[in-house]
């Protein structure tokens, strides 16, 4: 079973650049969110979706921009990359509300010079 | 103040010791809670979710106290393979859909 994918797993980003980290599960999840995690900070949520076509944001949602337009990919735009964005991205999936486990994909590591 | 809350540590302690964390969290309205395991650059896992009455799950023991707004988790018998950092994560009767971490507390066992 794939479960969550992300990809790329590794990307070094200038400052001002933009680009998208994919997330893709094959577990017909309703729910997907993406986390960053920096040291001594734990995971932040940042943006999160509870079905196709319906996002809202979660604690850090600046500087970030996602849609949902299927159940299995939930791609997360870095509008203008900044060095505060360096950090290890993770996206999660589940069923339903968050009663159960949260599946997380491998991670994806960012850096922004 | 974050929202939950956990001692960084690291706790290192030996093979064989039983090893206690605890995790605070500051909203009363939290109403799900669990435990994941996050090893070294890798994603975090489920280890166990926690009921209002306490599981268990071999040597692992999760306990809720609602009162003073706090959850723990107990390791018995510690393994080396026990070595990891440990998260909690609470979500919010008012906002389900939102799980919120802890910044995890690191475990080293030693031979």
């Amino acid at each position: 079973n794939a479960g969550v994918t992300q990809t790329p797993k590794f990307q070094v980003l200038k400052t001002g650049q933009s680009m998208t980290l994919q997330c893709a599960q094959d577990m017909n999840h309703e729910y997907m969110s993406w986390y960053r995690q920096d040291p001594g900070m734990g995971l932040r949520l940042i943006h999160y979706s509870v079905g196709a076509g319906i996002t809202d944001q979660g604690e850090v949602p600046n500087g970030y921009n996602v849609s949902r337009s299927t159940t299995e990919d939930f791609p997360l735009r870095l509008l203008s990359a900044a060095p505060s964005q360096t950090s290890v991205y993770f996206c999660a999936s589940t069923t339903g509300t968050l009663t159960g486990e949260l599946f997380f994909g491998e991670g994806s590591r960012l850096t922004v010079l | 103040r974050k929202e939950v809350e956990q001692d960084p540590g690291p706790f290192n302690v030996p093979e064989g010791a039983t090893v206690a964390f605890n995790c605070t969290y500051s909203n009363s309205a939290s109403q799900s809670f669990f435990w994941y395991r996050q090893d070294c650059r890798k994603e975090p896992k489920l280890l166990m979710s926690v009921y209002s009455s306490g599981n268990e799950d071999g040597r692992f023991t999760a306990q809720l106290n609602r009162a003073s707004q706090y959850i723990s988790l107990l390791i018995r018998d510690s393994k080396l393979s026990d070595s990891a950092t440990y998260l909690c994560a609470v979500s919010r009767m008012d906002s389900s859909y939102k799980l919120i971490f802890g910044s995890g507390t690191r475990l080293l066992v030693r031979p």
